[in-house]
């Protein structure tokens, strides 16, 4: 049972432009949420994070919003840059003492220049 | 970078074979957590050390095994090797005791099992 998904395998942008990912839950218990930027060849690099009391967070280029009610969480890229072409995981956290997270399937973006 | 250090980078055994992969966590940090990754897939949780402590399991057999070190520095062990092991394996490191939230991941070991 796959509690987090990202339902887009890939996302094609321009240059400038805003890149919108999407990722939905079904655990309302998960009381915090990230999500994290992989290049090729390495490990997953933290981008920007939100706790379940929030419903948004802002930090650059970067925002996230959480709707709760719908278990949505999308990060939002303004403006996209070549350089932000990379697969995006976002995760969640199992609130039960252990710091265990729950990753997505990621989306491949693409910034086209 | 996050300071967060694996090794081997790539690793290739047989089907059978016994495996130890190695990481050393941020300074500063005392938890550590391991990861696969398959082809295609998200991170999967196998299990996270706390101070020197097992501290969570996902559902990994238990030929999957691990330990943490004085200096936070952690092994993951896979015995028996299957095909199906192949995979990145990645660890985070974090300050676990209800600080900084935010795990931080090495760059992986690639371990093919042929």
């Amino acid at each position: 049972d796959q509690q987090v998904k990202q339902n887009s395998p890939s996302l094609s942008v321009q240059e400038g432009r805003i890149s919108i990912l999407n990722c939905d839950y079904t655990n309302s218990m998960f009381d915090y949420f990230l999500w994290y930027k992989k290049y090729p060849a390495e490990g997953p690099t933290f981008l920007i994070s939100i706790s379940s009391i929030k419903d948004k967070n802002e930090d650059g280029r970067f925002t996230v919003f959480l709707n709760k009610s719908a278990k949505h969480l999308s990060l939002h890229i303004v403006p996209s840059q070549p350089g932000d072409s990379a697969v995006y995981f976002c995760a969640a956290r199992v609130p039960a003492g252990t710091y265990k997270y729950i990753f997505g399937t990621g989306t491949r973006l693409k910034v086209l220049a | 970078e996050t300071g967060v250090t694996q090794s081997p980078t790539h690793l290739i055994k047989t089907r059978g074979q016994q495996v130890t992969l190695r990481c050393s966590s941020q300074s500063g940090h005392n938890t550590v957590s391991w990861y696969q990754q398959a082809l295609g897939q998200g991170p999967q949780f196998i299990f996270q050390y706390y101070r020197e402590e097992e501290n969570g399991r996902g559902n990994f057999p238990p030929r999957f095994s691990g330990l943490q070190f004085p200096n936070y520095s952690s092994e993951l062990n896979v015995n028996a090797l299957e095909l199906d092991d192949s995979a990145l394996y990645l660890c985070a490191s974090f300050r676990g005791g209800g600080h900084t939230d935010t795990q931080y991941f090495g760059p992986g070991t690639r371990l093919t099992v042929l």
